[in-house]
């Protein structure tokens, strides 16, 4: 079955640090998302991008954070100048159409 | 404003019994999607089961299965003859028709006693 495929599985950083996560979404998907679930809490929406722009974003997804696919198979997102709170489990989404997500298996972010 | 509410932080179950997961939500519009994710402590996202909100069927899969009330605003999970390797947190989730954000509850951890 297709999978979603985030890279790496966990990332430490250093506050003040730029990362960027990785996903490789399902190749015939048009929709691409990503979501953020902090420890203990729920999951959140962060952004949704088709067509190669941003569809729509949170309050959370501010100037910090960017999104990009910048050759077709790759979508990544961007954080720059990480602080402590933006410690989470990433998640990357995708899907063709009209509903079921397929979500990756998630990057955990440690910024120490 | 949509939201999703789990009122039930945990809940425990017997191996082989069944169990039922509490799911209200909150929404204006008429067309929708409703969906259980289950998240293991691998923290993966993993789809259990979907339910659209035009259809007055529940929908079933396998042991899973859901009590979609859409006058009430609620959409229980049962889980049926239950297993060990159903422990994990269950994510109720909404998504309008008119857009692909999801909106998810808070979540209900589900422990299965042996």
């Amino acid at each position: 079955e297709p999978e979603v495929t985030q890279t790496p599985s966990h990332q430490v950083t250093q506050m003040g640090q730029e990362v960027i996560l990785r996903c490789v979404p399902i190749s015939n998907h048009l929709y691409f998302y990503w979501y953020r679930q902090i420890l203990g809490q729920k999951v959140e929406f962060l952004v949704s991008f088709y067509n190669n722009e941003i569809s729509e974003k949170s309050e959370i997804f501010d100037d910090q954070f960017s999104v990009e696919r910048p050759d077709g198979s790759n979508f990544t997102l961007k954080i720059r100048s990480t602080k402590l709170e933006d410690s989470a489990m990433y998640f990357c989404a995708s899907n063709r159409g009209p509903r079921g997500y397929t979500f990756g298996s998630g990057t955990r972010l440690t910024v120490v | 404003a949509q939201t999703v509410t789990q009122s039930q932080p945990e809940m425990s179950v017997q191996e082989a019994e069944t169990v039922t997961l509490s799911c209200t939500y909150d929404t204006s519009e008429s067309d929708y999607y409703l969906f259980w994710y289950k998240q293991p402590p691998s923290r993966q996202m993993i789809l259990v089961i979907r339910q659209e909100a035009y259809k007055q069927q529940n929908a079933t899969e396998n042991r899973f299965s859901v009590n979609f009330q859409k006058a009430a605003k609620s959409f229980s999970l049962k889980i049926s003859d239950s297993q060990l390797g159903d422990a994990a947190m269950y994510f109720c989730a909404y998504s309008p028709n008119t857009g692909n954000q999801f909106y998810f509850g808070t979540g209900t951890s589900l422990t299965v006693i042996p």
